[in-house]
Parts: structure tokens; sequence; C-alpha cells
């Protein structure tokens, strides 16, 4: 299996531009999740699916940010429009439902590095 | 809430020594506890998860972590530090019946030549 991909790896924009990242899970995952990591919050959820439905979007920081699932093996991640406070990593994970709540392994993609100027 | 503490941002060893990441948890119920590794400019990848089977986990690479109740511990060690283990090492926890992660804030391990 190629692992979560997630596209494109480097994103460079201006602030007030729309940005859009992408997400393939792995076959099979029926749960994606959407985190940002920066040196000042370190790693934080901001969304997840189950069987393309979201489940929990507390951790999206504002409305500027929206996420969708249209199918089984794709997901985005919009922010429109984009602040300079926005640059961060951002990654993708999916997990299979095998072991139950908690203890299924989340595999993560590599990351989209954004930067927004 | 669940909530995790890394203690050191920063562990820097000689290699061949004891490598010790200590990892203190906050939860009103019992934790499944994980310990991931990020090399520079990759993801996150599975070390070793606690999931209340038995207390010592062994995990990849040599590592392995004890969970320790008493203590709402969870560190991570490897008897001797390689050079291929400088990464940066994340402990995280989930609980209850959902798949949310909180990450503590990390513990980017250097190894000495």
């Amino acid at each position: 299996d190629a692992g979560v991909i997630q596209s494109p790896r480097h994103e460079v924009t201006e602030m007030g531009q729309e940005v859009t990242l992408r997400c393939k899970p792995i076959s099979g995952h029926d749960y994606l999740f959407w985190y940002r990591q920066t040196m000042m919050r370190g790693l934080e959820l901001l969304i997840y699916f189950n069987n393309n439905v979201p489940i929990d979007d507390s951790g999206m920081p504002e409305d500027r940010f929206s996420a969708k699932m249209p199918n089984a093996s794709f997901s985005t991640l919009k922010i429109q429009p984009s602040e300079p406070r926005d640059s961060a990593v951002y990654f993708c994970a999916s997990t299979p439902l095998a072991g139950g709540p908690g203890t299924d392994t989340q595999y993560f993609g590599p990351g989209t590095r954004l930067t927004v100027l | 809430a669940q909530s995790v503490t890394q203690l050191g941002s920063h562990v820097s060893v000689s290699e061949g020594a004891l490598v010790l990441l200590r990892c203190n948890y906050s939860s009103s119920v019992p934790p499944y506890l994980f310990w991931y590794v990020q090399y520079p400019n990759q993801g996150l990848q599975l070390l070793l998860k606690y999931t209340s089977a038995a207390t010592l986990v062994k995990g990849i690479n040599g590592f392995e972590a004890e969970f320790k109740k008493s203590e709402t511990s969870f560190h991570l060690t490897k008897p001797s530090a390689h050079m291929s283990d400088a990464a940066e090492y994340f402990c995280a926890v989930s609980v209850g019946s959902n798949y949310k992660l909180t990450f503590g804030k990390g513990t980017l391990l250097t190894v000495n030549p």
C-alpha cells in the first residue's frame, strides 16, 4: 500500500488567497483525521471523519477553514481567505475500524507545509 | 478532558547511552497511550501503544514503554541509543469511545557520536 498521500507537499501563497489541501487515505480505512502542527501549539486535531461523515470539527479554528470528504478515497481541507497565522504543517491521517475506539494506530501522511505570506 | 505532558522539549544523549523520554498523562478514565516518532520532513510513525493489556509495551527499533497508573506515566526508553534514533518523539493519549488523539508538545532527541 502507498500509505496516506497528501498534496501538495509544499504550498506558498499570499494572504487572502484560497488554499486547498488534499488527502487520500489508506484504502479500507474508515476514519480520516486532519491535524495542524506549529511550533507554538504543537499538533492539533482539526476535524475527523467516519465513513465520509464529519464527526468532530471542534478543532477547526474558525469559519475560514472547511473540510470535506466526498468519498472514501479523498478529502480536502480548504482555507479561504488564508492568513499568515495559518502557516503550519498540515497532516492527514487514517485508521481502520478493526481495533475499536482509541486502540487503532493512526497512519500519517507526509504533510503539507503551508506558508502564507 | 485528557492531556499529556512531555518533560523536556530537547534531550541529548551519546550514542550507546540510555534513552529516557518522559510522558505524564491526565485522564479521568483509563487511557490508551501512544508514542509516535517524527523524522525530519516526514509524518508521524507509531512506535508503540498501550491498550490496557501488558503494562510493559515493546515497540519498533528497540524502544519500550511502561504504563504506571500510580504515577500516571508512560515513559519511553531504549537501552542503547543509535544515531538513527535522532528525531522528535510525541506521546499521545486517547480515552473513551472516540478516536481523538491528544498529543504532547514533543521531545526532540539528539544523539551525539
